[in-house]
């Protein structure tokens, strides 16, 4: 597609459980962002991937979150043992050097 | 994490009348700025970018200013129409290639 695709849209889940949510970046696009951005409030970055150096990572909140970045392409963010705090949006975007494009967002809900 | 976590500043204009919003920024080192606009339930919307080596850019109806001297940005929206409303964001880089830092969005408001 022509923009930053997000998996799932919505997902909900039970607190204590994993979930993995899924960024296919612009093609071409070398940088890769996460942010989380809870009702109401602004976006907070998460993580940040630019080709193959060593990703920013100095977002995170916790040790129960990662993403990985395969081939340069495709991000996974995972949330461990997911708590209620948890719950908000989180979107993806890219950039092929300063433009940064958004995804819609993964709307995660933990209960 | 770094994030913006405020009860967001509100702006009500009427439509057709000309919006300026707001934005400070943090670190003088940034050289880059974008503007975004987020609809609700939709992720930001790309509207306007400066570098640093510029203090003004125009766009479609869209004029964004930087002040380096004071670290203010601001965004003017020309003829501002309902389907303006929306929470603004402005954002910065700094380190070129580096994150990308939000500020405190606005929320803009248009009455017909």
């Amino acid at each position: 597609g022509a923009g930053v695709s997000q998996s799932p849209s919505n997902k909900v889940t039970e607190k204590g459980k994993d979930v993995e949510l899924r960024c296919d970046p612009i093609s071409g696009h070398t940088a890769l962002y996460w942010y989380r951005q809870s009702l109401g409030q602004g976006l907070e970055f998460l993580i940040y991937f630019q080709g193959n150096s060593a990703p920013d990572k100095s977002g995170l909140p916790s040790d129960r979150f990662s993403a990985e970045r395969t081939g340069g392409s495709v991000s996974t963010l995972t949330i461990q043992r997911t708590q209620q705090e948890d719950s908000a949006v989180y979107l993806c975007a890219s950039s092929p050097e300063d433009t940064i494009y958004f995804g819609e967002g993964s709307w995660l809900t933990v209960v | 994490g770094e994030s913006v976590g405020l009860h967001l500043p509100t702006l009500s204009v009427q439509e057709g009348d000309n919006s300026i919003i707001n934005c400070a920024y943090s670190n003088s080192a940034s050289d880059y700025f974008i503007w975004y606009k987020q609809e609700s339930g939709k992720g930001p919307q790309f509207i306007i970018d400066i570098r640093s080596n510029m203090d003004k850019r125009q766009g479609q109806r869209v004029t964004v200013l930087l002040n380096k001297t004071v670290k203010h940005l601001s965004l003017q929206i020309a003829a501002t129409q309902p389907g303006d409303s929306a929470v603004y964001f402005c954002a910065e880089i700094y380190n070129q290639g580096g994150k990308l830092i939000f500020g405190q969005g606005t929320e803009l408001s248009v009455k017909p």
